[in-house]
Formats: structure tokens, C-alpha cells, sequence
């Protein structure tokens, strides 16, 4: 069993909808990133959080950290949204990364 | 403030030649960290630097190397590559340890050919 998990793995939305992405982890931590990979691109940060919600435009973070569960929302879902989303779980000396979501949003 | 920064983005390789990849961390951050991403896998951890030191490395063979200078840059090394190399290296900074302030540079995509 992986140490982060992320679901769904593959997830199909129409312009406009609300979405969801789940992280669970079972690694101690301090904090949990989301990060965005566009086909072809490099990373980006998200959010870096490690207790409530944080929003940042039309997404939404939230961490439960006595359940160990990070939730990523999305509002009005658009094309360019589409993209890998990975949760990662930060160790003393590295992150632990989840195998990501890949969403496409379709017009 | 300037973001983590990588050199080149892009870089294209024969196989059993070397590659040296580039990293200039967030100012005042100490940590360097490399991870790589070949295609179709998730990321995996490579190196991590800190104050100059080798703290830890992931499972990846000795042709992996790398170092820290004096500012806190990061050098790369993979030497013999091998067509399975091809990926994309992603660097990350911190303060201190993974726990504070991570930050992602957008990665250099090596293509051994």
C-alpha cells in the first residue's frame, strides 16, 4: 500500500462542473502539498497546507490531519484546468508524492 | 523574489554521454532537492542537499551524482546515460528540511537518444 493515495486516477468533467480530488496519506506530517502538472510541462505549486482550507481562485484546499485526508476542489470547472494534480506528503528529507489525478475538462 | 530556477529546460543527449542539470534555490533557502519523472511513473526522490552536504539520496544508481556550491546551487550529474534516463528533472527548495516552504522550479526534460 502506498503511503499517499490519490483518487480518482482518471476523472472526466464537463466545462463548468465542481470537482473533487482526494489525497490519503498514512505518513505523519506537518504539512501536504498540491502540486500541477500540465501534459508536457513542469510543476507548479498549488497549496501548501497543513491545518483547514486554504482558496486560492477557484480552487479549494482542505486537510483533516486527524484523518489524514486532503481534498482538492475545483469550482467551474474549465479546459484549461485540465492537467495532473498530485498530493504530496513532505518527510524530514523528501516528499512522498501521490500518483496523481489526471483530469480533463471538457468543453 | 525569483522563483527555483533550472537550466536548460531542455536537453537532449546521446546515450553514454553525461548530463549536468542546474538549480539556483529561492534565496535564503538551504535545501536542494532533485526529483525525477520518467514518463508514465510518478515522481521519485533523488538527492537532497543541504548547507552543502549530501543528507540522503533515493535508490538510483552511483551514475547519479550531483553537488552543492557555496550559494547554494545545485549541480546534477547523470554520467553513462542510458535511454531509460530520459525524463523530466524537477528541483525544489526549502528553508531547511521538506517540512517548511517548499518550492518547486519547473524542471529540465532530458531526452537520451
Amino acid at each position: 500500500k502506498n503511503e499517499v493515495e490519490q483518487s480518482p486516477q482518471n476523472l472526466t468533467a464537463q466545462e463548468g462542473e465542481f470537482i473533487t480530488i482526494n489525497c490519503s496519506y498514512s505518513v505523519g506530517i506537518s504539512a501536504l502539498h498540491w502540486l500541477q502538472q500540465h501534459p508536457g510541462g513542469g510543476i507548479v505549486s498549488l497549496f501548501m497546507l497543513s491545518s483547514g482550507k486554504k482558496k486560492h481562485g477557484r480552487l479549494i484546499a482542505t486537510i483533516n490531519i486527524q484523518e489524514k485526508h486532503s481534498s482538492l476542489h475545483i469550482t467551474a470547472s474549465h479546459p484549461r484546468d485540465s492537467a495532473v494534480y498530485i498530493c504530496a506528503v513532505p518527510l524530514v528529507d523528501k516528499l512522498i508524492f501521490g500518483t496523481g489525478t489526471l483530469l480533463a475538462v471538457q468543453p | 523574489e525569483a522563483g527555483v530556477t533550472q537550466s536548460p529546460t531542455h536537453l537532449i543527449k546521446t546515450r553514454g554521454q553525461q548530463a549536468t542539470l542546474r538549480c539556483s534555490p529561492i534565496s535564503g533557502h538551504t535545501s536542494v532537492y532533485w526529483y525525477q519523472q520518467a514518463l508514465g511513473l510518478g515522481l521519485q526522490f533523488l538527492l537532497w542537499y543541504d548547507e552543502g552536504e549530501e543528507r540522503n539520496r533515493g535508490n538510483f544508481p552511483p551514475r547519479f551524482s550531483g553537488r552543492q556550491f557555496p550559494n547554494y546551487s545545485s549541480e546534477l550529474n547523470v554520467n553513462a546515460l542510458e535511454l531509460e534516463d530520459s525524463a523530466l528533472y524537477l528541483c525544489a527548495s526549502s528553508l531547511q528540511r521538506a517540512n517548511y516552504g517548499y518550492t518547486f522550479g519547473s524542471g529540465t526534460r532530458l531526452t537520451v537518444v
